[in-house]
């Protein structure tokens, strides 16, 4: 089965610095990438995906890379806030019939004012 | 509109004894989905349900059983919980099962922290 790798599981940034989370997956047929967002307290929530016939994302102050070849995916924060201080998750979709997502184990990012 | 929504959020059992873990959503939404989190592991899929009447094992459904009887319900239960099931669980609801599309977007409800001694 697929097999997704993040990291770093923790980073602090200085406000308006960028923050940048890796993610690796073994599974040569996934072809979706998405990347979720946990607020203490609550679940998370999508907040940027790409599909695998896409090399970039963007919206906003994020942003999400792909390489396929070396089968890794980022997720970049520019000018980074307060409010962006969660837990970040990447994810993949699995090929075959079941077609689910395999989650990282997550990155906790502290916005430091 | 309330979105999804788990009861109870917290629950502590000793082992060998059973819950239920309830979740409802209100988006109509055809796919629902139960995920447990476990620090340093990530989200990890116990059960779906594709649609009303129809569940699927996920990556993790030993010790757990579902049951979604009405669309807008999906029930996890223990029937002998054990100190391994100590974790925060997930409900999640899809418009599509095919999540890779703009319809497969997961919602997730606030999470049920349950601990086993």
């Amino acid at each position: 089965g697929e097999n997704v790798e993040q990291h770093p599981s923790t980073l602090s940034v200085q406000e308006g610095d960028s923050a940048v989370i890796k993610c690796t997956y073994s599974d040569s047929a996934s072809n979706y990438f998405p990347w979720y967002k946990q607020e203490l307290g609550k679940g998370p929530q999508l907040i940027i995906d790409i599909r695998s016939n896409v090399g970039e994302k963007k919206d906003q102050r994020i942003a999400v890379t792909l390489n396929k070849t070396a089968k890794h995916f980022s997720l970049h924060i520019t000018e980074t806030q307060p409010e962006d201080s969660a837990v970040y998750f990447c994810a993949a979709l699995t090929s075959g019939s079941a077609r689910q997502l395999t989650f990282g184990s997550g990155t906790q990012l502290t916005v430091l004012p | 509109n309330a979105g999804v929504t788990q009861t109870p959020k917290f629950q502590v059992l000793k082992t060998g004894q059973s819950m239920t873990l309830q979740c409802a959503q209100d988006m109509n939404h055809n796919s629902m989905y139960w995920y447990r989190q476990d620090p340093g592991m990530g989200l990890r899929l116990i059960y779906y349900s594709a649609s009303e009447g129809t569940t699927d094992k996920g990556e993790v459904p030993d010790g757990y059983n579902v049951s979604r009887l009405k669309k807008q319900n999906f029930l996890l239960g223990l029937e002998s919980a054990a100190p391994s099931q100590t974790s925060v669980y997930f409900c999640a609801s899809s418009y599509s099962k095919r999540q890779d599309r703009g319809s497969g977007e997961l919602f997730f409800g606030e999470g049920s922290r349950l601990t086993v001694l």
